[in-house]
């Protein structure tokens, strides 16, 4: 156990439907992270919150939507996903957004569009 | 741009042996960079970090080397065991403070 929790493990998902991943840190950090990992790729950056409040979308589609409503719990709200959109999703946190300590990463979310 | 690449995606040594993964950047700017270590079906552990106002780092089993020259870190594991088998990234922190990840290289342990 890292410190930052993300449930589901395991999620699959129609196109068509609208399912949300958590992500809760006990850390006490104040930033909070959305990696995308696909096979045989680098982690890709998808959002980042600094005391809640959004500070980077990486060019991410409009049918994944994060909220962050503390800065302890993070959420990306999933709707109309396309089979592509299949990876392990993966939350971080860290003590400050510029990242010079490290990330804490959770154990991820491995997520199947059919 | 700024990038994180990897020289060899697998890596197999036997059991007992030291193991050396390697990593290029691009930025020289550069001055802070993580190991990380992801097993299977989990997420990123951090292994050991380094400064760029250091070359060398040691941890439990685990030396990180940064050579600022040529823009290349290596992590070594000393006595390789069963249980290091995983797939292992490094990661720079770049201008924008954002951590950039390479690649990984997957770490095959042979008994």
């Amino acid at each position: 156990e890292t410190g930052v929790t993300q449930t589901p493990r395991h999620l699959v998902m129609g196109m068509t439907n609208k399912k949300s991943l958590k992500c809760e840190q006990h850390l006490g950090h104040n930033a909070m992270y959305w990696y995308k990992q696909s096979a045989k790729k680098p982690l890709e950056l998808m959002f980042v919150y600094n005391f809640k409040e959004q500070t980077e979308n990486n060019s991410v589609p409009s049918r994944f939507s994060p909220e962050c409503p503390n800065s302890s719990h993070l959420f990306l709200h999933l709707h109309t996903l396309q089979p592509e959109d299949s990876a392990l999703y993966l939350c971080a946190s860290s003590q400050e957004a510029t990242g010079r300590y490290g990330y804490t990463f959770g154990s991820g979310t491995r997520l199947t569009v059919v | 741009g700024e990038s994180v690449g990897l020289h060899l995606p697998t890596l197999s040594v036997q059991e007992g042996d030291n193991s050396i993964i390697n990593c290029a950047y691009s930025n020289s700017a550069s001055d802070y960079f993580i190991w990380y270590k992801q097993e299977s079906g989990k997420g990123p552990q951090f292994i050991i970090d380094i400064r760029s106002n250091m070359d060398k780092r040691q941890g439990q089993r685990v030396t990180v080397l940064l050579n600022k020259t040529v823009k290349h870190l290596s992590l070594q594991i000393a006595a390789t065991q069963p249980g290091d088998s995983a797939v292992y990234f490094c990661a720079e922190l770049g201008s924008s403070y954002k951590l950039i990840f390479g690649s990984g290289t997957r770490l095959l342990v042979r008994p």
